[in-house]
């Protein structure tokens, strides 16, 4: 049973550039978060997807945008890209309510440079 | 708002002994869960365990052992007899709005996390 897998695991980017990160939930999940982690910080709530419909925001400005597919997946697109925006992005899954114990499943993140 | 703050950056201890890493939040709601997780160097987070706001019972797994005070506002995590295999970035993390309807549909507060090197 594959857990959450992202895609791409590493990339590099310049500043105005815009990018799209991938995500693939746990099998039974339907419900993707996504976090952004910046260097020796914990993980930031950026926004969440259920249903196709982005459901929870964070505290993160217009240039990040996603969207979630029939099959659950998930993308999460950067425009203008900034210096500040070089982190690991984390992509994490839980089941619909029932059974649901709160748990997050976490990806292995994607890796952002932006130069 | 909501905050968790782990006061301990980084902790250095030798195989075998015990060591307690601390966490203390802040939420104005009554029901909330409390976790921690784990984060090895190959980035992913493997969750540890939850909590809710209404079982203040400790809880021990194996060598791991929590301790949640309402009190004081703690959720600490114990060790005990480190191995090298300990050795990662531990995170403790904060969910509001209600622990009855959708759990996993909560954003996770998370805390900046205290780096645990264990030495041989």
């Amino acid at each position: 049973d594959a857990g959450v897998t992202q895609s791409p695991t590493h990339l590099i980017k310049t500043r105005g550039q815009q990018v799209t990160l991938r995500c693939s939930p746990k099998s039974g999940h339907d419900t993707v978060s996504w976090y952004q982690q910046a260097l020796g910080q914990g993980p930031q709530f950026i926004f969440q997807y259920y249903e196709e419909e982005e459901r929870q925001r964070g505290n993160f400005p217009d240039r990040f945008s996603g969207h979630q597919f029939p099959n659950y997946s998930s993308e999460l697109n950067v425009n203008a890209l900034l210096l500040g925006d070089s982190a690991l992005y984390l992509c994490a899954s839980s089941p619909p309510f029932v059974p649901n114990t709160g748990e997050l499943f976490f990806g292995e993140g994607s890796r952002l440079t932006v130069l | 708002a909501q905050k968790v703050t782990q006061a301990q950056t980084e902790i250095s201890v030798v195989e075998k002994e015990d060591v307690t890493l601390d966490c203390v939040y802040e939420t104005r709601d009554t029901t909330y869960y409390l976790f921690w997780y784990k984060q090895p160097p190959s980035g992913e987070l493997v969750f540890l365990i939850r909590r809710n706001s209404f079982d203040e019972q400790n809880e021990i797994s194996g060598r791991y052992s929590w301790n949640f005070q309402k009190s004081t506002s703690s959720f600490n995590f114990t060790i005990t007899a480190s191995q090298v295999v300990d050795s990662a970035v531990y995170f403790c993390a904060l969910s509001e709005g209600g622990i009855f309807m959708d759990t996993g549909r909560r954003a996770l507060t998370f805390g900046s996390g205290t780096r645990l090197q264990v030495q041989p």
